[in-house]
């Protein structure tokens, strides 16, 4: 069946620090594959996709590059901010199950100044 | 703004009783899913609907219910409602396609007293 792995969380980082969230899949066919952020209070933001393998997605400074090889899509940031301080998740939706959507546990991230 | 309004955005309530939740999805979007999201569970799928049908089911109980209407706005009914019940419900849209991605509402934050 369909899955998604993520890193264990809390992460904690300071200001320019480097970010490496983790995740890995399962799936039996050729799925989509996404970064969602959730800021506090709100709802889940799409961050990041990628629809093929070799697939970079990147958004505000944030990459994640879809690899069939190892099943993962890590998402990295170069320098986070104190403004990235959120929960990720890393997400599938796979075509063969009616587009069904696989959550990670997600990932709570703080950043200190 | 994802588009996708949920109302209320916060309800208080006590065990026992029965709650509706109201979702508008993106226009033009025809899929509605579900999902409750509590502390020590994550994000857990509930429903799935698809222009008016139920498309696919996950760990919703028994007590909840949910249907989408014709003009494609959805209820979650929620009912004999237990302390454990209290959560975030978020409803999410997704265009037609297998490639999209879910735009989630801000959830509507349910308390059980």
């Amino acid at each position: 069946g369909n899955s998604v792995t993520q890193m264990e969380g809390p992460v904690t980082l300071s200001e320019e620090a480097f970010l490496t969230i983790n995740c890995t899949y399962t799936a039996t066919g050729y799925p989509s594959l996404f970064w969602y952020v959730q800021y506090p209070g709100e709802g889940l933001q799409l961050l990041l996709k990628a629809t093929k393998a070799d697939d970079k997605g990147s958004n505000k400074g944030f990459e994640a590059t879809y690899r069939k090889e190892t099943t993962s899509f890590h998402l990295e940031k170069g320098s986070v901010q104190v403004s990235d301080s959120a929960v990720y998740f890393c997400a599938l939706s796979d075509p063969n199950t009616g587009n069904q959507f696989y959550f990670g546990t997600g990932t709570s991230l703080t950043v200190i100044p | 703004d994802s588009g996708v309004t949920q109302t209320p955005k916060h309800l208080i309530t006590a065990t026992g009783q029965r709650v509706t939740l109201r979702c508008s999805p993106r226009s033009g979007d025809l899929s509605v899913y579900w999902y409750q999201q509590s502390l020590d569970q994550g994000l857990q799928f509930l429903i799935q609907y698809y222009n008016g049908e139920e498309r696919a089911k996950g760990n919703i109980l028994e007590r909840f219910s949910a249907q989408q209407f014709p003009d494609l706005h959805s209820e979650l009914n929620l009912s004999s409602l237990e302390l454990g019940d209290s959560a975030l419900y978020f409803c999410a849209s997704k265009s037609d396609g297998d490639t999209g991605e879910l735009f989630f509402g801000e959830g509507s934050r349910l308390t059980v007293l």
